[in-house]
């Protein structure tokens, strides 16, 4: 199956710092991709829709001054956490569905962000 | 509203059988996905229907009721590496997937 790859796996850093997270699809082009975040014992939540080459769709309630998308080619995607507190600390995970396939996405390996 | 429906939690013993339910009330509908997900992992597709009827891939199989709104995962031959979560995710009209918590399956010797 395609395969989807996430750096860092897992990230701690200051209050106050930015971190970024690249997710790549490695075996298929994705001019779509999704990024989720998930609490510890609680559902996936879309944050957003990367899409390439154009300006990202963030779901209700996510700031997108705060989680900077950023999709400059057909196999990657990158959110940067600006300003982190440790509110955002949680799993952040990237999807991806390959073209003309109907639904099943793929997704990354999550990244573990920890705000101190 | 879109909305999904499972148990929180179940629980069943090595070698057993398990069904887990799901009902869903979605904006159009596109299909229903189920995925795996371990602790601290991020989730792997396990089945996906659009038809009505059973999809049965090797331990698992996957049953669809578009008129009911209604699917069930079904788990055979459990193993302990099968404790985990799994998510119930229908496709709404605009092919994004809908989330709930999942079901906490707990497999005991």
């Amino acid at each position: 199956g395609a395969v989807v790859s996430q750096h860092p796996s897992w990230v701690i850093c200051k209050s106050g710092t930015s971190v970024k997270i690249e997710c790549r699809s490695l075996d298929f082009q994705a001019t779509t991709m999704f990024w989720y975040r998930q609490f510890p014992k609680q559902s996936l939540m879309l944050m957003a829709t990367s899409n390439e080459g154009s300006k990202a769709t963030y779901e209700q309630g996510v700031e997108k001054d705060k989680f900077l998308i950023n999709h400059a080619s057909l196999t990657l995607s990158t959110l940067t956490v600006t300003s982190a507190h440790p509110e955002d600390s949680s799993f952040y995970i990237c999807s991806a569905p390959p073209e003309r396939e109907v639904g099943e996405q793929f997704f990354g390996p999550g990244t573990r962000l920890t705000v101190l | 509203g879109q909305n999904i429906d499972q148990p929180t939690e179940m629980t069943a013993t090595e070698g057993a059988i398990v069904q887990i339910n799901c009902t869903y009330q979605t904006s159009g509908f596109n299909g229903l996905f189920w995925y795996q997900q371990h602790a601290g992992e991020a989730p792997t597709f396990l089945s996906y229907n659009v038809l009505d009827g059973l999809e049965e891939k090797g331990r698992f199989s996957s049953f669809l009721s578009r008129s009911k709104g209604y699917s069930y995962l079904l788990l055979k031959e459990l193993q302990m590496k099968d404790s985990a979560s799994y998510l119930c995710a229908p496709m709404d009209s605009n092919y994004q997937l809908i989330w709930g918590a999942g079901t906490k399956l707990i497999i005991k010797p």
